[in-house]
């Protein structure tokens, strides 16, 4: 069974405190790994896909990297407007659903 | 714009009454989805649809039923066999279902919000 488990639930930073969040997945073959924003009361928003082993992607302030165990999004010199929740989901090779993880809670204070 | 509809973004529900979300999109996507988000738990699949007048069981399918009667709607209705319904509902689509040897990234609605009370 596909599992994926984001760490921490919660993580609380000060604006430009740079941290990183954590994505670990147990996938029988991995076709995709998927990181979402999700802004309270909204639906997610797609951010990334990663597909292999040492793949990394950046968009802003964003960078998501990929080993065979885990995923990390890096999030440098955060401010306000990147508070919300992050997803991570993985897409096994053999099937098109997608196993989502718990989330990660992001609050960035000014 | 492109996109997925979802409404009503809050819904109330006494017990015993069946309730149907709606959800369309103009993205001329074939796949469409239905997913239930819990406080602090990930996204889980209620039913899909991979081509019009076809769907499949999610993984908590249980006091849920839809229809697929156009490519562009995929309503869920909450029965009254659904014991716990209060949940921020997700409608999703994408190009197709079925991976053709890419990954599925999913294009999702805004929620709706059910409250039994």
């Amino acid at each position: 069974e596909d599992q994926v488990t984001q760490s921490p639930e919660a993580l609380r930073l000060q604006e430009g405190e740079s941290s990183s969040l954590n994505c670990s997945y147990t996938v029988s073959g991995l076709r995709g790994l998927f990181w979402y924003r999700q802004d309270p009361g909204k639906g997610p928003e797609f951010l990334f896909t990663l597909y292999s082993a040492g793949e990394e992607k950046e968009k802003e302030r964003l960078k998501a990297t990929l080993t065979k165990k885990e995923s990390f999004l890096h999030i440098t010199a955060p401010k306000p407007e990147d508070s919300a929740t992050y997803l991570c989901a993985v897409q096994a090779s053999a099937g098109n659903m997608l196993t989502f993880g718990g989330g990660t809670r992001l609050m960035v204070k000014p | 714009d492109g996109g997925i509809t979802q409404s009503p973004k809050y819904l109330f529900r006494k017990e015993g009454q069946n309730v149907t979300l709606s959800c369309e999109q103009n993205l001329n996507h074939d796949a469409m989805y239905w997913y239930r988000q819990d406080p602090g738990q990930g996204l889980r699949l209620i039913y899909y649809s991979q081509i019009v007048n076809d769907f499949q069981k999610g993984d908590i399918a249980e006091g849920y039923s839809v229809s697929r009667e156009k490519k562009e709607s995929f309503p869920l209705t909450v029965t009254s066999a659904q014991k716990n319904p209060t949940a921020f509902y997700l409608c999703a689509s994408n190009p197709s279902g079925r991976a053709l040897g890419g990954a599925n990234v999913l294009t999702f609605g805004a929620g709706s919000r059910l409250t039994v009370l």
